[in-house]
């Protein structure tokens, strides 16, 4: 089982809609959790750090469960330039914090 | 002010050359990263430096050897460039303590062809 798993998609939605995604984690020792977004051709951002309480951010909320080891992210009222690949990414704690990342699952809104 | 920077942009070079890649922060932070995403967009780490040690080496070759003068920079360094060395190179940093620890800046990426 890979570290960090992501669906690819892509998901394709009409603007307006809701989606959310998943991203599975194997460590149970992993420490942070963080949702980034990459559009084509340029450097990951961060979105939102993930909490134990779980995160909102204005259209976007993050969630996470440690019972089953994922982390969610819940886009609302999606807009065009949502488009872009989401980056699940874990902190894995081994003595030090170790960043894995996912394979991204991309979104593509579409009007 | 560029938080994560990142010198070249792009670097075209053939095959069997040394090449470096530099990377420089100004947000105080004490770990710096390299990632490398490939042609399937992968993003792998590869080193990380906190504090100037090496913490993480994530076994890559080692024709490819950071190199950290101070906790504000971690250059790239790569021996023997090899075809499948072409890809985007990330450099990132984070604090390891406080607010917002482990939430990583990265810089624009250099993107290395190999020919």
């Amino acid at each position: 089982r890979k570290e960090v798993e992501q669906d690819p998609g892509p998901f394709n939605v009409p603007e307006g809609a809701t989606v959310a995604f998943n991203c599975t984690y194997s460590n149970s020792a992993s420490q942070s959790f963080f949702w980034y977004r990459q559009d084509c051709r340029k450097e990951p951002k961060l979105l939102m750090s993930v909490y134990s309480s779980g995160n909102e951010d204005g259209r976007f909320t993050a969630q996470l469960n440690r019972a089953s080891q994922y982390i969610s992210l819940l886009i609302r009222d999606s807009k065009l330039s949502d488009s872009a690949t989401y980056l699940c990414v874990v902190n894995v704690g081994r003595g030090s914090y170790i960043p894995t990342f996912g394979r991204g699952t991309s979104l593509i809104v579409h009007p | 002010d560029t938080a994560v920077s990142q010198t070249p942009k792009y670097l075209v070079t053939q095959m069997g050359n040394d090449k470096s890649i530099k990377c420089e922060q100004n947000l105080g932070h004490d770990t710096m990263y390299w990632y490398k995403q490939d042609s399937k967009k992968f993003l792998k780490i590869m080193f990380s430096y906190n504090n100037k040690e090496l913490i993480i080496n994530e076994t890559v070759p080692n024709r490819f050897s950071p190199k950290s003068p101070d906790k504000a920079h971690l250059n790239l360094h790569i021996n023997s460039l090899e075809l499948g060395d072409s890809a985007v190179y990330f450099c990132a940093s984070s604090r390891t303590k406080g607010l917002n620890y482990n939430e990583q800046f990265f810089g624009p990426g250099t993107r290395l062809t190999v020919l």
